[in-house]
């Protein structure tokens, strides 16, 4: 079964400073991935995808940028931090096999902060 | 347009009881998925359940099931048999995308129920 790390698991960092979000997978190879925000009491907002190493779709323009260097990594970054970053950060994967009814796994979530 | 609504921000139940939380869709595919997760104050996304489109009975796992109503584009999620663990933020979300082809999930903004003893 697909298992994600990610981490950190809390971060707090000032206004203007940089941000590497990191997400890597076990047990899958070729997965679809994904990074979601989620702004506090709201719903999840997908922020990019990506269906292979260096392919990188962006679903809303924004503060920050993603990449995959490897099949089973994938990174959140930003060269300068705004307040309105702040928010719970998902990294998901999805195997793109024929079982069409699951395959989605989330990692346990990064909590910014930024001040 | 909003793809997923859900129109309850917060759900209260007295523990043992049964409670609905709603969801409706929007789509045009004749393919698509319906998921529920439960997000705890953790911030973790727990898989609750599924129901395809194709699907003619609705699914159900343990204290879950989920009502699909294809015509009206609603897929209630119904919790029997509440229990204070159940306290949390859930989730509908819709499987986007061809089925050969690049998929990704698009949520609702979520019902945040609280079980009371």
């Amino acid at each position: 079964s697909q298992t994600i790390h990610q981490w950190p698991a809390t971060l707090v960092q000032p206004v203007g400073s940089p941000l590497s979000l990191e997400c890597t997978v076990e047990g899958t190879s070729n997965p679809n991935l994904y990074w979601y925000r989620q702004a506090a009491g709201r719903g999840l907002q997908l922020l990019f995808y990506s269906v292979g190493i260096g392919q990188i779709s962006s679903e809303v323009p924004q503060n920050l940028s993603a990449s995959r260097p490897q099949d089973r990594q994938f990174i959140l970054s930003s060269k300068k931090l705004l307040l309105s970053d702040s928010g719970f950060y998902l990294c998901a994967c999805k195997t793109p096999d024929r079982n069409l009814n699951y395959g989605y796994t989330f990692g346990s979530g990064t909590r910014l902060t930024v001040v | 347009a909003q793809k997923i609504t859900q129109t309850q921000p917060g759900m209260f139940v007295q523990e043992k009881e049964a409670v609905t939380l709603d969801c409706t869709y929007d789509t045009s595919d004749q393919s698509y998925g319906l998921f529920w997760y439960k997000q705890p104050s953790s911030g973790e996304m727990i898989f609750l359940i599924y129901q395809g489109s194709y699907d003619e009975q609705n699914a159900t796992e343990g204290r879950y099931s989920l009502n699909f109503q294809k015509a009206r584009k609603s897929a209630n999620l119904v919790i029997s048999a509440s229990q204070l663990g159940d306290s949390a933020m859930y989730f509908c979300a819709m499987r986007e995308g061809h089925s050969t082809g690049f998929q990704k999930l698009v949520f609702g903004t979520g019902t945040r129920l609280l079980v009371s003893p």
